[in-house]
This record gives structure tokens, C-alpha cells and sequence, in this order.
């Protein structure tokens, strides 16, 4: 069973930085695109970044872009989030989230196939 | 950027009805949309890609059409276990972009 399994939450104070991890298992990492989605507590879901199985591609959101930065190690199955200039606004569960390969008929865009189970990061003084 | 909203923004029915919920894009995405289902505390699932394919595993009675902008996630027969909030996800450009969920509760 594809595992996905997040780490590196915590508290921080606003300017701090804090760096994710996510561990992957059960399948060919450095096939897939992978990327993090995170949720603000009680609201929905916000893409944050994107990153293809051989970091050639590399996408941000608005709110985080020159803030973070994703990386991955295909040798050790691991995706990366270094957050730097942590504002309140980032307070959120951060998931990371494989793109899966459905081929032709999902014209390969971006659908998110497995997730992990999250961890939290909480921006506060 | 691509803005995606979902309406209703809450939905109470009971079992056994037949469930819609409503997605419609700011511009023309042709057919790259996703569905996931979320419960509390958990990850959210992806139901349905490309507006209208079932995900492995997931229950017929989930589907999805589209019309121009606008798609929908159908349930046709609504269960228990479906309580959950549902989101649409366009998938045509970066960034991508999230409808703001739909809460879907029992009676």
C-alpha cells in the first residue's frame, strides 16, 4: 500500500522557518510528480507546490513563492518543504500529495492519488 | 488564476437520495477537473478525475458530468459514510485551484 508519511511541524514564530518532510513508500518515487496542499484550520484546500520526479518542473503558489522552496531525494524516497519568513497566514495542515499517472484519458494533469496524513504548522508568537 | 466555486456551500439530505453538488470555473478548463471527498481529521480521497472517470475503488453511485464551465458530483443513492466535505479541483494550470468545499451532512 502506497504510504505517504509527513513530518517537521510545529510551532514557529512569525519570521521563523520550519522544514517539512514526507517520506515515501510502496511505490517508484522518482517516477511521480509529487506536491503540497495545505488547510488552514476549518477551511479548505489550498495547492502550495509542485515538483516532477526529476525537479525539472517546479511550480509555487502566489502566497508562498520566494518564501519556499520544494525539493525531493529520489535515493532516499523523501520530498522536502523549507518554509522560510513564516507569516500567521501560514498556519495549516501541510499534506503531501503524489500526482497519479492515469495516462491519455487524464490528458496527465495534475489529480492527487494518495496523501499523507498531514502534519501542522502553527505560525505564532 | 483559475477561480473554482462550489455551491451549495451546505447540502443535508438523507439516505437514499440522489445528491448534487456544483462546480463552476472562471474560464474554460475542458474537462480537467477533479472531486475528493474529506473527512474530518483526515486526508482528503480523489473520487473522480477528468470530470467524469470513477476512481479505483470508489462506489458507482459517485459520478460526474460536465457542462461548458459548470460539473457536477452526483451521488445517486446516499449513504451513511458519504457525510463528508466534497471539493473540486481544477487541474488545467498552475496554479492550481480548489472550489471552497461543499459540507454534506445526514439527516
Amino acid at each position: 500500500e502506497v504510504q505517504l508519511v509527513e513530518s517537521g511541524g510545529g510551532l514557529v514564530k512569525p519570521g521563523g522557518s520550519l522544514r517539512l518532510s514526507c517520506e515515501a513508500s510502496e511505490f517508484t518515487f522518482s517516477s511521480y510528480t509529487m506536491n503540497w496542499v495545505r488547510q488552514a484550520p476549518g477551511k479548505g484546500l489550498e495547492w502550495v507546490s509542485s515538483i516532477s520526479s526529476t525537479s525539472s518542473y517546479i511550480f509555487y503558489a502566489d502566497s508562498v513563492k520566494g518564501r519556499f522552496t520544494i525539493s525531493r531525494d529520489n535515493a532516499k524516497n523523501s520530498l522536502y518543504l523549507q518554509m522560510n519568513s513564516l507569516r500567521a497566514e501560514d498556519t495549516a495542515v501541510y499534506y503531501c500529495a503524489r500526482e497519479g499517472n492515469f495516462g491519455y484519458s487524464s490528458g496527465y494533469k495534475p489529480y492527487f492519488d494518495y496523501w499523507g496524513q498531514g502534519t501542522l504548522v502553527t505560525v505564532s508568537s | 488564476d483559475i477561480q473554482m466555486t462550489q455551491s451549495p456551500s451546505s447540502v443535508s439530505a438523507s439516505v437514499g437520495d440522489r445528491v448534487t453538488i456544483t462546480c463552476r470555473a472562471s474560464q474554460d478548463i475542458s474537462s480537467w477537473l477533479a472531486w475528493y471527498q474529506q473527512k474530518p481529521g483526515k486526508a482528503p480521497k480523489l473520487l473522480i478525475y477528468a470530470a467524469s472517470i470513477l476512481q479505483t475503488g470508489v462506489p458507482s453511485r459517485f459520478s460526474g458530468s460536465e457542462s461548458g464551465t459548470d460539473f457536477t458530483l452526483t451521488i445517486s443513492s446516499l449513504q451513511p459514510e458519504d457525510s463528508a466535505t466534497y471539493y473540486c479541483q481544477q487541474a488545467d494550470s498552475f496554479p492550481l485551484t480548489f472550489g471552497q468545499g461543499t459540507r454534506l451532512e445526514i439527516k
